[in-house]
């Protein structure tokens, strides 16, 4: 079974607006990390997250993590239409030595 | 900037025949993975590898192996093709130590058709 699962599946909002997107996971972990796909391309990486971290910045994005809460969330401040791509967690499983994605959130930034 | 490069972007093989997917990183990475990606399904984990000659299961092995003769190249091989293994192959590398420590690189994808 999937370890992370984002939410919602898609958004769709005006560019400038704010994008938030969640993640929930089962298991504990050693860190949480996001990952950007723009249409048929590889994954990019955006942020990685400790367990031991509550917040982090990079840019325009925002990540916060709830380990008592088993969730993490994904925040795009100012979107631009270039943001438009799906947004993945992945997780490791304490103990397991892989990452598992989840299915991603599917982001639309309309002009 | 690492580069992960995949021999092929779209690729047509017909059912049984022998496929081989190719991936080179630059970077020295010690780690490297395959996943496959599938609408509804998100990634999964098909084999990783930490270490030249190195090689270990995913969560869906099944129906491919790999090799990785050296640091830089692992391939994915589809011994016998079959058509539920048309999908997106993805290839990713990552620096030495616990895999889900560092940042995973990826190439652009393989999309692969069996007919």
């Amino acid at each position: 079974s999937q370890q992370g699962e984002e939410d919602p599946q898609a958004l769709s909002i005006q560019e400038g607006e704010n994008a938030t997107m969640n993640c929930s996971y089962k298991t504990s972990i050693n860190n949480l990390q996001w990952y950007r796909q723009n249409s048929g391309r590889g994954l990019v990486h955006l942020i990685l997250i400790r367990s031991n971290e509550r917040e982090k910045h990079s840019g325009r994005l925002r990540v916060t993590l709830d380990t008592s809460k088993k969730s993490s969330s994904l925040l795009i401040t100012a979107s631009r239409a270039a943001d438009t791509a799906s947004y993945f967690c992945a997780t490791d499983a304490t103990g397991a030595q892989k990452l598992v994605f989840g299915q991603g959130t599917r982001l639309t930034i309309n002009p | 900037d690492v580069k992960v490069t995949q021999s092929s972007r779209y690729l047509v093989k017909r059912t049984g025949e022998k496929v081989f997917l190719e991936c080179v990183q630059d970077m020295d990475h010690e780690n490297m993975f395959w996943y496959r990606q599938d609408p509804g399904l998100g990634l999964r984990l098909i084999y990783f590898s930490y270490d030249v000659k190195m090689k270990e299961k995913g969560d869906i092995p099944e129906g491919y192996s790999v090799s990785r003769e050296k640091k830089e190249r692992f391939s994915l091989i589809l011994e016998s093709a079959s058509t539920n293994q048309t999908s997106m192959y993805l290839c990713a590398s990552s620096f030495t130590g616990l895999a889900y420590n560092s940042p995973l690189h990826f190439g652009n994808g393989t999309r692969l058709t069996v007919t």
